[in-house]
Formats: C-alpha cells, sequence, structure tokens
C-alpha cells in the first residue's frame, strides 16, 4: 500500500526518558513534515523538512529533533521527555510546491507518566 | 500571516439533510486552501484542496467546497448527510511565507449526524 506509516502507534513511557517515532512514506514525496495535535484537537506544525531545508517552529522545545536519514524517511527524536508532551504526533509528506497535498500518517499516541 | 477559522465547534444534522461546515481565511496574496476529516482515533484524510479554478471544488465522498473570496470562506457542503459522515472536519491553508508550504489548521469542527 502506498501511504505514510509511524511507528510505534502507541508510546507510554516515563517522564525524563528519550524516545523515538519513526516515519516512512512510500509516495516519491520530497518534503516532509511532523505535526503535534493537542488534547483539544488543535494541530501545529512542528518541523517540515526536504532534502534541502530543515525548519522549525521556534515554539518547539529543542529537546525535539528529527532526523531524516534519508528521502522517505522522518523520524522524531525526544528527549527529557515531559507530562506536557503527551499528544498525538503526526508524520506527513507532500510533493514541494503550492498544489501539493499533504498525506498524513495515521498517528502515534505518546503518554507521558 | 495566514490563518483560517472555524467559527462553531459542532455541527449537529438529521441523516439525509444538507450539511454545511464553515471556514474563513485570511491570508496575504492567493489562499491556497483545503479540508480533512478525522475519524476517532485515525489521521487525517483529504478531502478537497481549491488551488485556483472553478469557485466550487468537488472532493471524495460526496463532498464539495465553495471558494469565496469576497466573503473570504471556503465553506465545506454535502447535499445529503450521513450517519458515518460523523467526524471531526478541519480547514487548512498553506503558509506560503515558508518556502515549504506547511498547512496552518483551524481548531476543527465535529460533525454530529443523526439517524
Amino acid at each position: 500500500d502506498t501511504a505514510v506509516s509511524q511507528t510505534p502507534k502507541y508510546l507510554v513511557t516515563q517522564m525524563g526518558n528519550d524516545k523515538s517515532i519513526k516515519c516512512e512514506q512510500n509516495l516519491g514525496h520530497d518534503t516532509m513534515y511532523w505535526y503535534k495535535q493537542d488534547s483539544k484537537k488543535f494541530l501545529k506544525i512542528m518541523f517540515s523538512y526536504n532534502n534541502k531545508e530543515l525548519i522549525i517552529n521556534e515554539t518547539v522545545p529543542n529537546r525535539f529533533s528529527p532526523k531524516s536519514p534519508d528521502k522517505a524517511h522522518l523520524n522524531l527524536h525526544i528527549n527529557s521527555l515531559e507530562l506536557g508532551d503527551s499528544a498525538v504526533y503526526f508524520c506527513a509528506s507532500s510533493q514541494t510546491g503550492t498544489s501539493g497535498v499533504p498525506f498524513f500518517g495515521p498517528g502515534t499516541r505518546l503518554t507521558v507518566l | 500571516a495566514q490563518s483560517v477559522a472555524q467559527p462553531e465547534d459542532q455541527v449537529n444534522v438529521a441523516e439525509g439533510n444538507p450539511l454545511t461546515v464553515k471556514c474563513t481565511y485570511s491570508v496575504s496574496g492567493n489562499p491556497y486552501l483545503f479540508w480533512y476529516v478525522q475519524y476517532p482515533n485515525r489521521g487525517l484524510q483529504f478531502l478537497l484542496k481549491y488551488i485556483t479554478g472553478d469557485n466550487l471544488v468537488k472532493g471524495s465522498y460526496g463532498f464539495e467546497a465553495e471558494f469565496n473570496k469576497s466573503q473570504t470562506s471556503f465553506h465545506l457542503k454535502k447535499p445529503s448527510a450521513l450517519v458515518s459522515d460523523s467526524a471531526l472536519y478541519f480547514c487548512a491553508v498553506r503558509d506560503m511565507g515558508g518556502s515549504q508550504g506547511n498547512l496552518i489548521f483551524g481548531k476543527g469542527t465535529k460533525l454530529s449526524v443523526k439517524p
């Protein structure tokens, strides 16, 4: 299936731990994104990245870092997890350009205890 | 700065009736507008987009949206609602201030269709 996939689907961890969420797309897109959806369902961009440029939303703590081993992957690393990091994290990808439609992964529900 | 507003937290419709989910936008320049749907515990599914051209855009699952430049609106519509349309709907605008054009989302509108 052509899609955007994320692992794991659920992640439960303790405060202070470091965790990663993986994202892969097989749509041949050249831009990938990470979005955060909070408990009120608000969606906010965290990062957008293509092979030329990483754009970071200035409100994202530097404990969050994206890493892209290749064009098809954009993983999210989170250090020193805090309670407020609990949310659903969505990966997405699109072709660069005004008409490119972002396609979203199924989400990773992160719960920090 | 680009933004979208969804003025209704929830819309309630009887099955078989027409539905409208409202969205207004604020952009500098031409707007690039999108609608997505999110079912419970699922990711966002693309419904339709407006880039340029006809003001009435047809999308997936029988949905359409009407672009109105004078009212800066992009309302989502469907002639006959189904119970299975019950979900959370997001309007979004492309952020043209950055080079990669990520989407800026409204707060979402919960659509409830009753039998």
